[in-house]
């Protein structure tokens, strides 16, 4: 158990549903972010959030929607989304101060069908 | 472009044997950390190490960084089965009045470890 958590931990759904990822961290971080790990790539960054203002959105498609209403909570919200998506969704908190480490919850294992 | 590149990309050793795992990266950093994932699961931060610092060491674990070269390397000495997962480096860009874990992954090594 690191202090964040992720809920589901598993998600199957259609390429026309619309679905939810959430995270929320329980060790008083100030910034939040979103990874994405496809198979056979290197983790890669979609969003951060420092102190609930987006400061980073990695060229990551609009079908991808993030959404932090305070510094404990993050969601990830999905429409619209193709098989290509399935991935494994990371969500990691930290202090931003250019010298502590992040802390990652387990994942949301999404598999567009 | 990819920051950080992890070498080798696959490692098998006998427990009790030490494992090295390297990793090289491209643009000034803040930091550079290590982490370590099992099996499709979250990541796990085994080590910080800062970009003045050229050393570090964390129980069985021992972290180099050479910021001259780029590159920074993750020993593993006495090696247990329970250590079998992938390992990953990530550095923290220094990016000028910017600071945060913007961090950028290299592809990770795998290391099994048979007992």
């Amino acid at each position: 158990e690191t202090g964040v958590t992720q809920t589901p931990r598993h998600l199957v759904m259609g390429m026309t549903n619309k679905k939810s990822l959430k995270c929320e961290q329980h060790l008083g971080h100030n910034a939040m972010y979103w990874y994405k790990q496809s198979a056979k790539k290197p983790l890669e960054l979609m969003f951060v959030y420092n102190f609930k203002e987006q400061t980073e959105n990695n060229s990551v498609p609009s079908r991808f929607s993030p959404e932090c209403p305070n510094s404990s909570h993050l969601f990830l919200h999905l429409h619209t989304l193709q098989p290509e998506d399935s991935a494994l969704y990371l969500c990691a908190s930290s202090q931003v101060d250019g010298y502590t480490e992040a802390f990652f919850g387990q994942g949301t294992r999404l598999t567009v069908v | 472009s990819q920051q950080g590149e992890e070498d080798p990309q696959a490692l098998s050793i006998q427990e009790g044997e030490n494992a090295t795992m390297n990793c090289s990266y491209k643009t000034s950093i803040n930091n550079l950390q290590w982490y370590r994932q099992n099996s499709g699961r979250g990541l796990v931060h085994l080590i910080l190490i800062r970009s003045n610092e050229r050393e570090k060491h964390s129980g069985r674990l021992r972290v180099t960084l050479d910021t001259s070269k780029k590159s920074s390397s993750l020993l593993i000495t006495a090696s247990r089965a329970a250590d079998t997962a992938s390992y990953f480096c990530a550095t923290d860009p220094a990016v000028s009045g910017e600071y945060g874990n913007k961090l950028v992954f290299g592809a990770g090594t795998i290391l099994r470890v048979k007992s």
